[in-house]
Parts: structure tokens; sequence; C-alpha cells
């Protein structure tokens, strides 16, 4: 299994400030990771995948961004956030083929 | 592409009541896997079934997989108020695939 790890927890950030929120994976190796966002009271929303290092999807057209600097880290980012990119963003990690997820990070732009 | 339809969206149940979520795919699945989110938290790995009419119990819950690979549930047995929470059933095709393809997942409140 896998151990994913989010920070921060909850981040309040005005409209047109940049984001960057970190996911880093322990167990297995080149693991696949996903950024997904959960609206309030919603599914879930794949935003991004890789498979690995420096190797990034884009699911849905949007104002955010993915990087995968390291095995095991995936970075969430935005230049200018905008009012609708409020929710719950959850990093996953894919082992075989069950996914696991970190604790996410409630983000809130006023 | 691959769409997966989860029924209801919400539930109330009285404590003690059964419970079932569906799950339904526009394809034909490779494995379907089941996940609980307590509210406030994470989505949680429940189970993955991968056989043709596979049924799967754990205590209370029994998981089915269709003949065709193309629908599962999940059931609860006289529920319990540890069991809130929202149910997403997550479908994976073709095999091997990277992604899954998630349902909007049933919110289950239990009065107790």
């Amino acid at each position: 299994s896998q151990t994913i790890h989010q920070w921060p927890a909850t981040l309040v950030q005005p409209v047109g400030s940049p984001l960057s929120l970190e996911c880093t994976v322990e167990g297995t190796s080149n693991p696949n990771l996903y950024w997904y966002r959960q609206a309030a009271g919603r599914g879930l929303q794949l935003l991004f995948y890789s498979v690995g290092i420096g190797q990034i999807s884009s699911e849905v057209p949007q104002n955010l961004s993915a990087s995968r600097p390291q095995d095991r880290q995936f970075i969430l980012s935005s230049k200018k956030l905008l009012l609708s990119d409020s929710g719950f963003y959850l990093c996953a990690g894919q082992d075989r083929q069950t996914q696991y997820f970190g604790p996410g990070t409630r983000l809130l732009v006023l | 592409g691959q769409q997966v339809m989860q029924i209801p969206q919400y539930q109330h149940v009285q404590e003690g009541e059964d419970f079932t979520t569906y799950c339904n795919s526009s394809t034909t699945l490779s494995n379907i896997q089941w996940y609980k989110q307590r509210p406030g938290g994470h989505p949680v790995f429940l189970i993955q079934l991968v056989k043709s009419g596979e049924v799967k119990k754990q205590k209370r819950l029994t998981f089915q997989f269709g003949e065709a690979k193309k629908n599962s549930s999940l059931h609860i047995t006289a529920t319990q108020t540890t069991d809130v929470g929202t149910y997403f059933c997550g479908g994976s095709d073709p095999p091997g695939s990277y992604q899954l393809t998630f349902g909007k997942g049933t919110k289950l409140s239990v009065i107790p």
C-alpha cells in the first residue's frame, strides 16, 4: 500500500494569488499519481495524472497546472487563482489498481 | 468516454435499516472499486471486484459485480451511525488503465 502526504490541510487565498500544493508518497516506487478536485457535496473530478517524472496528463482545461519533479512528489500549481478554484483537492497514488488518497487540502478562494 | 452513474445520490435511513447503492457503467469494466468518504475526510479504499458475478463481504457490507461487468452494488445490512458517509464506486477500463472513472457517490445519513 501507499501513504500519501498532503499539505496544507486548509488554505484561504485571495483571487489572483498563486497556488502551490504539494503531495508526497511513501511506499511503491514509480507510482501513478493523481490530482482530483471535489466541489462541496460533489464527486471526484480528475484534474491531472502522472505515470512518471516529468510526465503529466491533463484531463480538463483549467487554470491549474501540475508537475512531478521527483518520483514521489506531485505538485499542483496556479499562477492566478479564480473563485471557481475553491474546492477540496485530493492527491492519490496508485498501487496495482487501487488508489490511495491523501488527507486533502481545502482551498477557499476569496 | 466511459461514464459511471451512481444512484441514489442521497439516502436517509433509520439506524438498523438496510442500505444499497448502485453503480452502472456505460462500458464493460475490467474491475470496480468501492471507496468510503467520511464527512470531512478523504476517500478510503474498501474493496476491489474483478470477476464477473463476484460477490465479496466485509462484515455487514456486501459487494457485487454484475455478470456483464457493467454494474455493481454495495449493500449494508442493519446500518449503524458509523456507516455515515459518501460511498463512491470507481471503474477501470481497459485493463491496466491508469485511470478510475468515479461515480458521483451516494451520501448516506443514518438517523439514530
